[in-house]
């Protein structure tokens, strides 16, 4: 167990909607990632959050949208759903905000299935 | 193409084989860390290896990184079959703020 809570495990929606993503990270760890792992593109890096604040962001749609919440969980919604964006969304913590030393901390991801 | 390549893309090998996975990149790194998937779960970090450092193990796991070649190796010794799964190699280019993965190679050890 990593620590990294995730739900909804699985979701199911249809084109056109939309779905919330929760992420919960490790105790004590700052950093939220959410990463989309689809068989076609592999793991691709979405966004970075630190403390609250968006620290980097990756290859994300605009009708992606992600926040880290006083408590440091995150949410990431995605809109206007289309077939495409079938696939495991994870999130993942570290501790730190940068450095060469981080490593991270995944959860066990939600599966995302649009119809 | 991508910043990490792991080379093969899949690998089968006898129980007590070992098993050798490289990672190739192409920007400067931080650090290049290696991660293990089993299927549809999350992914587990196995090692990490600094930028300045050249070969690293960890139990059964050797690490090694040719900054000159941009690349990586990651040696499983005496392998298990609870060892299958996909290997992924990540690297960090940015200091923590992105963190670059492969497509990953998947192994498979046959008991």
């Amino acid at each position: 167990d990593s620590g990294v809570t995730q739900t909804p495990k699985h979701l199911i929606t249809a084109t056109g909607q939309r779905v919330t993503l929760r992420c919960s990270p490790r105790s004590g760890d700052l950093s939220v990632y959410w990463y989309q792992q689809s068989l076609d593109q592999g793991l691709q890096f979405l966004i970075q959050y630190y403390n609250g604040e968006e620290r980097a962001k990756g290859n994300i749609l605009e009708r992606f949208s992600a926040q880290q919440f006083p408590d440091l969980h995150s949410e990431l919604n995605l809109s206007s759903l289309e077939l495409g964006d079938s696939a495991l969304y994870f999130c993942a913590s570290s501790p730190l905000s940068s450095g060469s030393n981080g490593e991270l901390f995944f959860g066990e991801g939600s599966r995302l299935t649009v119809l | 193409s991508q910043q990490g390549e792991e080379d093969p893309q899949a690998l089968s090998i006898q129980e007590g084989e070992n098993a050798t996975m490289n990672c190739s990149y192409k920007t400067s790194i931080n650090n290049l860390q290696w991660y293990r998937q089993n299927s549809g779960r999350g992914l587990v970090h196995l090692i990490l290896i600094r930028s300045n450092e050249r070969e690293k193990h960890s139990g059964r796991l050797r690490v090694t990184l040719d900054t000159s070649k941009k690349s990586s190796s990651l040696l499983i010794t005496a392998s298990r079959a609870a060892d299958t799964a996909s290997y992924f190699c990540a690297t960090d280019i940015n200091y923590g703020q992105n963190f670059v993965f492969g497509p990953g190679t998947r192994l498979s050890v046959l008991p």
